[in-house]
């Protein structure tokens, strides 16, 4: 089971790049990488996948390196609505259900 | 359409009752979750329906029932529950369990057990 490790919270301005990195050193091939993004009484949203090099749509950049040991998610000029709870899953789907795990996740704030 | 509701939004019970939680989706997904969700915690998983068959997590107590009538409903049924299954129930919904990874989210439930 592949667990994964984020910072507990992090704090930035409206404005900002915003970097959250997700660590998960013992990764198995087949494993892809997931980030969701949930607000406050809500169901997480599903925000970027992507299983190496670099993958963008337009909410958000997901960047891995080639060990695949960790990622970043990276968001572009955050504004107020991005505080949020960020969630990092790694995992492949013919493993089945039991290691959809989803970690502490991030907590980021953004202020004005 | 690419929603996914759940009723009702909030529900209180005794510990005595019975209630269900109600989950629909029309995006045509063919695999269907529920989560549970306490405060300030991640989601865990309770229940998976692929093909509308039940994938059982043997760690659920039995008071939690889930149902799945069709492809697109998925019901969550409550039973003698106990304070601490207060939280936030969540439902979701995935194209097929070959996409287990891209689910799409429910509003959920804020059930508080009395």
């Amino acid at each position: 089971l592949a667990k994964t490790t984020q910072p507990i919270s992090m704090d930035s301005y409206e404005g900002q790049e915003v970097n959250i990195t997700c660590s998960h050193n013992n990764i198995a091939t087949n494993d892809y990488i997931t980030w969701y993004q949930q607000f406050p009484s809500q169901g997480p949203r599903f925000i970027i996948q992507g299983y190496k090099t670099k993958v963008t749509n337009e909410v958000a950049s997901l960047f891995i390196p080639a060990d695949r040991k960790s990622s970043t998610l990276s968001l572009p000029r955050v504004s107020l609505s991005d505080t949020a709870v960020y969630y990092c899953l790694v995992g492949e789907a013919d493993t089945g259900f039991q290691k959809l795990v989803f970690g502490t996740g991030t907590r980021l704030l953004v202020s004005p | 359409d690419t929603e996914v509701t759940q009723t009702p939004k909030h529900l209180v019970m005794g510990m005595t009752n019975k209630k269900s939680l109600k989950c629909e989706q029309h995006m045509g997904h063919r695999a269907m979750y529920w989560y549970k969700q306490k405060a300030k915690k991640p989601p865990e998983l309770m229940f998976v329906y692929s093909y509308e068959k039940l994938s059982i997590n043997e760690s659920v107590p039995s008071r939690f029932s889930p149902e799945c009538p069709n492809s697109s409903l998925l019901n969550l049924h409550l039973h003698a529950l106990q304070p601490e299954d207060s939280a936030l129930y969540l439902c979701a919904s995935s194209q097929d369990p070959r996409y287990i990874y891209e689910q799409y989210f429910g509003p959920g439930t804020r059930l508080t057990v009395t």
